[in-house]
This record gives structure tokens, sequence and C-alpha cells, in this order.
């Protein structure tokens, strides 16, 4: 079955401890990205990936940090949590961005609570 | 700073009749538009997209688009219950990064 995996659904840690959510998809997709999602805020872009070794921020990127090592996988990570990074966040992923539908592929996102 | 404009609603709409969910955008460089449908706690699925002025029609699902009003649309016929759910206008700028509003929250009564 086609899909994006992202572990963990739901965690909630403590400030400055440093965590890691999975993001992977069996798509064979050259463009992944996360995104943050607030109540009553559109989806805010984070970091972005082109490719294998390829990565961008996007709109929010302060704070986190991310890397394209496989092309099936674009973890996120949270150095040093704070409180405001509490937040659902959702992977995605397409084929290239320039030839695609516009049809991004998202996971079930992962809801993270920093206290 | 691009920018897309929906009513947050929520839109209630009687079950049967046609919502009607509207949009504007900022980048006049935008040449691409997707709608995307969010329920509640889950993640958004793309149901329509449109690239030219005019309508396009899928289903019960028809889109609008006019780029010199900067306005998009989306119409929905025949409503159901199940249609309930947060509607997501994506314009795509002319760097292919999708511009995301905060949608317009829909609501079907039965």
């Amino acid at each position: 079955e086609a899909q994006v995996t992202q572990n963990p659904r739901y965690l909630i840690t403590v400030t400055g401890k440093k965590l890691t959510v999975t993001c992977s998809q069996n798509m064979n997709h050259e463009y992944m990205s996360w995104y943050r999602q607030d109540p009553g805020l559109g989806l805010r872009q984070i970091y972005y990936s082109m490719n294998v070794e390829v990565t961008d921020k996007g709109d929010v990127p302060e704070g986190y940090k991310v890397s394209r090592k496989e092309k099936r996988n674009f973890p996120l990570i949270l150095e040093s949590p704070s409180p405001n990074q509490t937040s659902l966040y959702f992977c995605a992923s397409s084929f290239s961005s320039q030839a695609n539908t516009g049809e991004l592929f998202f996971g079930e996102g992962s809801r993270l609570t920093v206290l | 700073q691009k920018e897309v404009e929906q009513n947050s609603g929520p839109l209630s709409v009687p079950e049967g009749a046609i919502a009607s969910l509207n949009c504007t955008y900022s980048d006049r460089g935008s040449q691409s538009f997707f709608w995307y449908r969010q329920y509640s706690g889950k993640s958004p699925e793309l149901i329509m997209f449109i690239y030219s002025n005019g309508d396009k029609e899928d289903g019960r699902f028809t889109a609008q688009l006019n780029k010199a009003s900067q306005y998009v649309s989306l119409l929905i016929r025949d409503s159901q219950p199940s249609d309930s759910a947060t509607y997501l206008c994506v314009p795509r700028d002319s760097n292919y990064q999708l511009i995301w509003g905060a949608g317009t929250k829909l609501i079907i009564k039965p």
C-alpha cells in the first residue's frame, strides 16, 4: 500500500529534550516536506527536500533540522524543543514538484506537546 | 508575503443544497490552484485542481478560476454530511511552492 508513515503519532516531551519525528514513504517520491499546523492557521512549511541530499528551508525553519540521506526517509529533528513547538506536524511527499499535479501525499500527522 | 484569504466559517449548508466556498489570493504569479479537504484531526487530501480560467467539473465538485480577479471557488452540489470538513484553497506559486491558507470549515446539516 502506497503510504507516508510518521512516527510517533503522539508525543509529550519536556523543554530541551531532543526528539526526532521520522517520516518514510514507499512511493519513490523525490519531493518530501514537513509542515506544522496550528489552530486558525494554514499549514506552514518547515523544511522541504527536492531529492536526496538536497534540503531547503521553508517558512518556519527555526528550531528544526532535517536530513535526506535516503530517498524514502526525511526525519524532522528538534534539537532543543520549546513550548512554542507544540503543534500538529505533517510529513508529505510527491513526485518532482515541477512536474507533478500538485498532489501531495500526507502522513497521518504527529501531535507533539512540549511542556 | 503571499497570502490566501478564505472565510474561516463555519459555513453551514443544508443537506442536498449547494455549498459555495470562495478564495482570493495575492500572488499574481500563481498559475495552478488546488482544493484540499481536511477532516478534523486528519491529514489533507487533494480533491481538485484547476489551471485554466473557467469551470472544471468532477462529479459533485466544480472548481472555478478567475485569474484576473485572483479568485477561486469550489462548488459542492447535493451536499452530504460526509462533506463536512475544512476546505483548503492552495495556489502554487511560480517557484512551484504551495501557499496554504487556514481554510473554510463546512458543516452539512442533515
